[in-house]
């Protein structure tokens, strides 16, 4: 299986900060990565595919990079509603796999 | 509008079996190259995919748990039924269905227990 490790598994930031996370595959997935928003009792929420497309709708303080094995969401300046949790999920290779998540508390 | 539901028990007793069924609206899983996942997320835990169906009948599930799941569709009824065996306390979570990786439903928390 792909191993998908993600960090930080937590961070405290203000408004206006800059966040990046990252996601880390144990072999090359091309660019077969999704980056996602999950808030409480709420569905997941796709904001960014193929590794960088971001996705209809989604504002564009939210980019995304990398290829192969090392992937990174970027926030430029957080707002108060992009406090929630964030995970990757590559779909490159069967098992599909997740990391394991990053919340953004303040 | 792309629109996915999960139906099914919130409640099963361990060794039972769990069908989960996700209703879907705004596209056709007879289209390339259209599919639907099942994911869970057990409380506090991290996401784990369970299993794939896809517009060719295509299937592909999890090796962990493979001998636990049937995944199938009824494209008559744009549903898709994911059937999981021996239900046991570990598997409480939050089930979700997703058309492939973009949308996904609310989930539905399923709770094993005695």
């Amino acid at each position: 299986d792909i191993q998908m490790t993600q960090s930080p598994s937590s961070l405290s930031a203000s408004v206006g900060d800059r966040v990046t996370i990252t996601c880390r595959a144990s072999q090359g997935i091309r660019n077969d990565l999704g980056w996602y928003q999950q808030k409480p009792g709420k569905a997941p929420k796709r904001l960014i595919s193929t590794a960088s497309i971001l996705q209809s709708g989604v504002p564009s303080r939210f980019s995304g990079s990398g290829s192969g094995t090392e992937f990174t969401l970027t926030i430029s300046s957080l707002q108060p509603e992009d406090f929630a949790t964030y995970f990757c999920l590559q779909h490159n290779t069967y098992p599909l796999t997740f990391g394991g998540g990053t919340k953004v508390e303040i | 509008q792309v629109t996915l539901r999960e139906s099914g028990p919130a409640l099963l007793k361990p060794t039972q079996t769990l069908t989960l069924t996700c209703s879907f609206s705004g596209f056709s899983l007879t289209t390339s190259p259209m599919c639907v996942t099942w994911i869970r997320q057990p409380p506090g835990k991290a996401l784990e995919w369970l299993a794939l169906i896809d517009w060719e009948d295509d299937e592909y599930y999890n090796p962990s748990l493979r001998p636990r799941l049937t995944i199938s569709k009824d494209t008559s009824r744009n549903q898709v039924i994911l059937r999981m065996t021996k239900m046991d306390p570990v598997d409480t979570a939050t089930y979700y269905c997703a058309r492939c990786f973009d949308f996904w439903g609310q989930g539905i928390l399923v709770t094993v227990s005695s």
